[in-house]
């Protein structure tokens, strides 16, 4: 078993539909969690980073954390074309970024005009 | 937010040569360093840890006399794939985490090995 869950999708919604991407995980070590975004053939890019469960918002982007039921979740608002791209669930055992993370498999998601 | 870059961006070589990917953090310095390989359509898996001034630690199954890492400064990790196969085409990426809490990746090295 894998220690984070993520589904691959792809994930296909309309423009200005809400987005819901999640993650599930094993280890209840992990205490700091994080959305990457990666286009293709690019670096993965730090969207949101949170410890604590609950949700934390960042324009268009909300981050939730459920600790007790080893869940973590991105929403995205209105969602755009350009929000076209892989979401990547990471999470670290410490709470330290300098920790290593472990990255979910990734859920390709779409954004049809 | 703080900047993580890679030089060269695409690489292809023949089998046999060696290739060396530089990873550099731009406005910060970095003690440590993480270097990730990810194959088409698949996650960032992690290789090995990149300390300044100390041995890099490698995750299992990773061969650390193929995969080469040198943190000579707080600034510059060195990746140098030893004696490349067509099995290491990848694209190679490296991290850094600052001081506000954050971990930024640099935007990845394609390499092929013909």
């Amino acid at each position: 078993q894998k220690e984070v869950e993520q589904d691959p999708g792809p994930l296909s919604v309309p423009e200005g539909a809400i987005v819901s991407l999640n993650c599930t995980y094993s280890n209840s070590a992990f205490q700091y969690f994080m959305w990457y975004r990666q286009y293709s053939r690019k670096g993965p890019e730090l969207l949101m980073y949170t410890y604590s469960s609950g949700n934390k918002e960042d324009g268009r982007f909300t981050a939730q954390v459920d600790k007790s039921s080893k869940y973590i979740s991105l929403f995205i608002r209105d969602s755009q074309p350009s929000d076209s791209a892989t979401y990547l669930c990471a999470m670290t055992r410490g709470y330290s970024s300098a920790s290593k993370i472990i990255f979910g498999s990734g859920t390709r998601l779409s954004i049809r005009p | 937010g703080a900047v993580v870059s890679q030089h060269p961006s695409r690489v292809i070589c023949k089998s046999g040569t060696s290739v060396k990917i530089e990873c550099r953090s731009l406005d910060f310095q970095a003690t440590t360093m993480f270097w990730y390989r990810q194959f088409p359509k698949q996650s960032l898996m992690l290789m090995a840890t990149s300390n300044e001034g100390s041995k890099a630690t490698y995750e299992q199954g990773v061969e650390k006399d193929k995969f080469l890492i040198n943190h000579a400064s707080l600034t510059l990790s060195t990746l140098t794939v030893t004696s490349a196969h067509p099995e290491d085409s990848s694209f190679y990426i490296c991290s850094a985490p600052t001081s506000q809490d954050t971990q930024y990746f640099g935007p990845g090295t394609r390499l092929t090995v013909l």
